[in-house]
């Protein structure tokens, strides 16, 4: 079974730019979670999909948003790089948009750097 | 709001020692615990768990107990290996918080041969 997939792997922008980010749950998990693991402020929580719709979001700004597409497939934008947003940034995806026994499965993540 | 505090690395152990990575967490109700571990260059796996108090979640030869009365998920493992050398997270969530992960700032574990 293939696991959670994003790409790219590495990403360079320059301030002002606008990224793109993509991730492929596991087949059959509906729900995708997007993550933030910047340098020294560990991994924080940034927006959760499920069934094509935005169920919750962390305490980020306006600029990074995102989407579901029909197959579950998810994309992460973020708009108006500005050099903070440089981070390591994880997707996961787990089989049903419950907390207690629906563990969530990452994928390798795409690193962002903004010069 | 919730939280979630472990020991601060890095860790650096010499092969077949005992490991204890401390975890404590705040949080209203029963949430559920995890350990997460990054492997060098790889994204986060799911290591073990548990969902309610007093379970014990164990893999790989790692196992950490949730122990609600002092509100701690330690993980220990009983001789490390070199290929144990990763950084680890613990986590948790609640339902209430829809999904949404809470996670600890990571440990670095090195493991020396």
């Amino acid at each position: 079974e293939a696991g959670v997939t994003q790409s790219p792997t590495h990403l360079i922008k320059t301030r002002g730019q606008q990224a793109t980010l993509r991730c492929s749950p596991i087949s059959g998990h509906t729900s995708v979670y997007w993550y933030q693991q910047a340098l020294g402020l560990g991994l924080q929580f940034l927006l959760w999909y499920d069934e094509g719709e935005e169920r919750n979001r962390g305490n980020f700004p306006p600029r990074f948003s995102g989407r579901q597409f029909p197959n579950y497939s998810s994309e992460l934008n973020v708009n108006a790089l500005e050099l903070e947003d440089s981070a390591l940034y994880l997707c996961a995806s787990s089989l049903v948009p419950t907390g207690a026994n629906q563990p969530q499965h990452f994928g390798d993540g795409t690193r962002l750097s903004i010069l | 709001g919730d939280s979630v505090t472990q020991m601060e690395g890095p860790v650096t152990l010499s092969e077949e020692a005992f490991l204890t990575i401390n975890c404590t967490y705040t949080a209203t109700g029963y949430p559920s615990l995890f350990w997460y571990v990054q492997y060098p260059g790889e994204g986060l796996q799911l290591l073990l768990k548990a969902t309610k108090a007093d379970d014990k979640g164990s893999n790989k030869g790692f196992e950490a107990t949730y122990r609600k009365e002092t509100t701690s998920f330690h993980l220990e493992k009983g001789s490390v290996q070199v290929s144990d050398s990763a950084v680890y997270f613990c986590a948790l969530m609640r339902f209430s918080s829809a999904s949404k992960i809470i996670f600890g700032s990571g440990t670095r574990l090195s493991i020396r041969p």
